[in-house]
């Protein structure tokens, strides 16, 4: 089966402009989690989206949000972008094999703010 | 609020040696995983951990899990070169959500010839 697809693998913006980033989950499997790694912050939990609805969001200011459509992709915006925003970004699907379910990854973006 | 610490946090090997990575995590969680990730990359999935006292091996690494203690260990085996990479240990605080997790700092490991 495919794995997590995202896109672009690489994107370049300047300060105060506004990044799109996209994933596709595995194939068939509703949820999406979003994760930025930052340099120095290591990994953080920044949204999670289920059936089309947000359900919960990491401690990031609201100029970060996203949405899922009803194929299950999903969109992680970050408007008024800030140097910091400089990270990879990485979307993760859920693989449900009863006591083994695990999160999968995918490849990232790497968003670079200038 | 959960809270997952690795150590060491850097780690130099020679080839052929044996070390082990620690995981200690603040509150009750139903699951423990380990990911490698190599520079520029994603996250590979190398464990979960489900249960006190399970463990699991694949090729040089083996993985343990504490729940009483609230402690995992990687152990490494006959350090090869290839083992070069940063391993994370994440935490799910249970529930639904099984993809939101709580990551370690990571460990940087070089293993060198």
């Amino acid at each position: 089966e495919a794995g997590v697809t995202q896109s672009p693998t690489h994107l370049i913006k300047t300060r105060g402009q506004q990044a799109t980033l996209r994933c596709s989950p595995i194939s068939g499997h509703t949820s999406v989690y979003w994760y930025q790694q930052a340099l120095g912050l290591g990994l953080q939990f920044l949204l999670w989206y289920d059936e089309g609805e947000e359900r919960n969001r990491g401690n990031f200011p609201p100029r970060f949000s996203g949405r899922q459509f009803p194929n299950y992709s999903s969109e992680l915006n970050v408007n008024a972008l800030e140097l910091e925003d400089s990270a990879l970004y990485l979307c993760a699907s859920i693989v449900y094999r009863g006591m083994n379910t695990e999160a999968f990854f995918g490849q990232g973006t790497r968003l670079t703010v200038v | 609020e959960l809270k997952v610490e690795q150590n060491p946090l850097f780690l130099s090997m020679q080839e052929g040696k044996n070390y082990t990575i620690y995981c200690n995590y603040s509150t009750t969680s139903d699951r423990l995983y380990w990911y490698r990730q190599d520079p520029g990359k994603s996250l590979e999935s190398l464990f979960v951990l489900l249960s006190n006292g399970a463990v699991k091996q694949e090729g040089r690494l083996m993985a343990s899990l504490d729940t009483k203690a609230r402690l995992s260990t990687l152990h490494i085996t006959a350090a090869v070169h290839d083992l070069s990479a940063t391993y994370f240990c994440a935490v799910n605080a249970g529930g639904t959500s099984y993809g939101k997790l709580t990551f370690g700092q990571g460990t940087i490991l070089t293993v060198h010839p």
